[in-house]
């Protein structure tokens, strides 16, 4: 069973950096497409980026200039980055498998999600 | 942006009836090539992630009850919850796949 995991700091300062890392246990990180999407009261869920199991990268449009998504096979982890944060970036934040390697997939496996708050 | 537009926003069933909630897309989601629809619903229980339900408009994922079923082609879709169980008291969101991923807002599923 495919088992995601988020990890990272849970509240972070306005204008700095979020940063989050997901451990896949279960299964190799090498296979399938690996994504983060994040979920907040005002934008409901909203699709951040994948990477590939080869290490491509892949971000939504709205946030392209302010994310990053790499991988650590040697860890079986990947992570995000998202610079510049202010309160509308304040959110539960999910890691998720994109089960059919595509560059646009639905999701079968989830985290269970880490709330991240922004202060100012 | 493919926009997704559910109704209703919420409902109230009672046990062991049927219920429909719809969602409508901004475009059309179906690939000519292959005559797939690209969305797919998730049910979402307070705390929880949202969980896979169907995928390809019509396919249940492994493990879901057969009263879970989707229909539609195109730009409307439906997802129909036959013999309302307790347990389906959730949220629950259309996703489509088409382009960059993109949820409808949420239908709130609760007992009469």
């Amino acid at each position: 069973q495919v088992q995601l995991q988020e990890s990272g700091p849970e509240l972070v300062k306005s204008s700095e950096t979020l940063s989050l890392m997901c451990t896949v246990s279960g299964g190799s990180i090498n296979n399938y497409y690996w994504n983060w999407i994040r979920q907040s009261p005002g934008k409901g869920l909203e699709w951040i980026g994948y990477i590939s199991y080869s290490g491509t990268p892949n971000y939504n449009p709205s946030l392209k200039s302010r994310v990053t998504i790499s991988m650590d096979t040697s860890k079986n982890q990947f992570s995000l980055k998202l610079n510049s944060v202010t309160a509308a970036d304040t959110a539960v934040y999910y890691c998720a498998r994109d089960p059919i390697s595509s560059a646009w997939s639905y999701f079968d496996y989830w985290g269970q999600g880490i709330l991240v708050t922004v202060s100012s | 942006d493919i926009v997704m537009t559910q109704s209703p926003e919420s409902l109230a069933v009672s046990l062991g009836e049927r219920t429909t909630i719809y969602c409508k897309s901004s475009q059309t989601i179906l690939y000519s090539i292959n005559n797939k629809n690209y969305l797919s619903w998730y049910q979402q229980k307070p705390g929880q992630p949202p969980k896979l339900l169907i995928y390809w408009a019509s396919a249940r994922d492994s493990g879901v009850p057969d009263r879970f079923s989707g229909s539609g082609s195109g730009t409307d879709f439906t997802l129909t919850i036959s013999n309302l169980q307790a347990e389906d008291v959730a949220v629950y969101y259309c996703q489509q796949y088409y382009s960059s991923p993109t949820f409808g807002q949420g239908t709130k599923v609760e007992i009469k």
